[in-house]
């Protein structure tokens, strides 16, 4: 079974722009999240989608945002791109999001705001 | 509120040594228990959990205790290989929650040497 697939890898964006990340969760998972991973703050929760439907969200800007759609394929964007946006972005998949369910990580999109 | 400290790092290790990661939690509810292992460049890789007390995770060597009374999930291996160098994390889910919150310790660098 194919993994947690994350496009792009890589990004380079300036400052003002915004930018669109892409998650594939592993087939039939219907849970996905989102995390941002700086040397500095570790990894941050931004939110997790179930159903097409935000159900948790951690402590970020509104400049932050997502969404998933009916074959459980998730976007995250941000907009008004700052320097300190720059982050590996991971995305994970569980199958139904239930506390003991395992999350399953793909590789992360490395995002570097010049 | 849910947190996860972890030891710090880096630790350093000559091939063979006895390796402990010290991970103590606070949860409101009733977490399940994760370590997860990142290698360089890739996404964070399941390692262990265990979901309940009393509960010990176990593979690839390493083993972890969930132990209710302490709130510890302390990450061991008896005789650490140069391929496990890597950042471990420790992490817990709450169950009492809705949908798939993780929470993250900071990261532990392990480097082993031959």
């Amino acid at each position: 079974k194919a993994g947690v697939t994350q496009t792009p890898r890589y990004l380079i964006k300036t400052r003002g722009q915004q930018v669109t990340l892409s998650c594939s969760p592993i087939s039939g998972h219907r849970s996905v999240s989102w995390y941002q991973q700086t040397p500095g703050q570790g990894l941050q929760f931004l939110f997790e989608y179930f159903s097409e439907t935000q159900r948790n969200k951690g402590n970020f800007p509104g400049r932050f945002s997502g969404r998933q759609f009916s074959n459980s394929r998730s976007e995250m964007n941000v907009s008004t791109l700052e320097l300190g946006d720059s982050a590996l972005y991971l995305c994970a998949s569980s199958i139904t999001g239930a506390g003991s369910d395992t999350q399953y990580f793909g590789p992360g999109t490395r995002l570097t705001v010049l | 509120g849910n947190s996860v400290t972890q030891m710090e790092g880096p630790v350093t290790l000559s091939e063979e040594a006895f390796l402990t990661i010290n991970c103590t939690y606070t949860a409101t509810g009733y977490p399940s228990l994760f370590w997860y292992v990142q290698y360089p460049g890739e996404g964070l890789q399941l390692l262990l959990k265990a979901t309940k007390a009393d509960d010990k995770g176990s593979n690839k060597g390493f083993e972890a205790t969930y132990r209710k009374e302490t709130t510890s999930f302390h990450l061991e291996k008896g005789s650490v290989q140069v391929s496990d160098s890597a950042v471990y994390f420790c992490a817990l889910s709450d169950h009492g929650t809705t949908g798939n919150q993780f929470y993250f310790g900071t990261g532990t660098s392990l480097t082993v040497i031959p």
